[in-house]
């Protein structure tokens, strides 16, 4: 039972790349989260699902796009990297409610 | 608003001292809640979910006042294995609401 994994762990893109923050759990839990963590700050929630094909935006979507055509999987895109998107992302699932479960996250520079 | 506030210290403490930390949140539909632990540049890991009847796991008491909407977190006999950044959670509907979380460090 590995919980939730993400990759890459680390990643370097330059402005105006693309790339995709995958995010899988094997819990089969239902619902499932992306946030960012910037220095210092709290977590902020860019996207969540509450199930296979449902998504939604959170407090922060601008330049992110995400599906979830499984119940495991729930990648994160990001199109146009911009230096404002330097971050540590987490993903985390949850059976509704309970308590949230973290993957081990991605730390993105884009320079 | 926030939804979750709370003091992000930093708390600087003794070993064996107790240690409290406050959180408030907003919204009164928000139905359950969390304190997590982060140690530098890892995930948040779950420390103890939070009850209305108050609830205790060791060392670690927690609390939950719904009429004044706030948390506690109460660690007593700190060991330098504590120092970490606690956030205080609420969740809502779908989503959690994660506050900016407390640092700690025990000293020896």
């Amino acid at each position: 039972n590995a919980g939730v994994t993400q990759t890459p762990k680390f990643r370097i893109l330059k402005i105006g790349q693309s790339m995709t923050l995958q995010c899988t759990q094997d819990m089969n839990h239902n619902y499932m989260y992306w946030y960012r963590q910037d220095p210092g700050m709290g977590l902020k929630l860019i996207y969540y699902s509450v199930g296979a094909g449902i998504t939604d935006k959170g407090e922060v979507p601008n330049g992110y796009n995400v599906s979830r055509s499984t119940t495991e999987d729930f990648p994160l895109r990001l199109e146009l990297a911009a230096p404002s998107q330097t971050s540590v992302y987490f993903c985390a699932s949850t059976a509704s409610g309970y308590e949230q479960y973290f993957g081990p996250g991605t730390r993105l520079t884009v320079t | 608003r926030k939804e979750v506030e709370q003091d992000p210290g930093p708390f600087n403490v003794p070993e064996g001292a107790t240690v409290a930390f406050n959180c408030t949140y907003s919204n009164s539909a928000s139905q359950s809640f969390f304190w997590y632990r982060q140690d530098c540049r890892k995930e948040p890991k779950l420390l103890m979910s939070v009850y209305s009847s108050g609830n205790e796991d060791g060392r670690f008491t927690a609390q939950l006042n719904r009429a004044s909407q706030y948390i506690s977190l109460l660690i007593r006999d700190s060991k330098l294995s504590d120092s970490a950044t606690y956030l205080c959670v609420a969740n809502t509907g779908n989503q959690f609401y994660f506050g900016t979380g407390t640092s700690l460090t025990v000293i020896p």
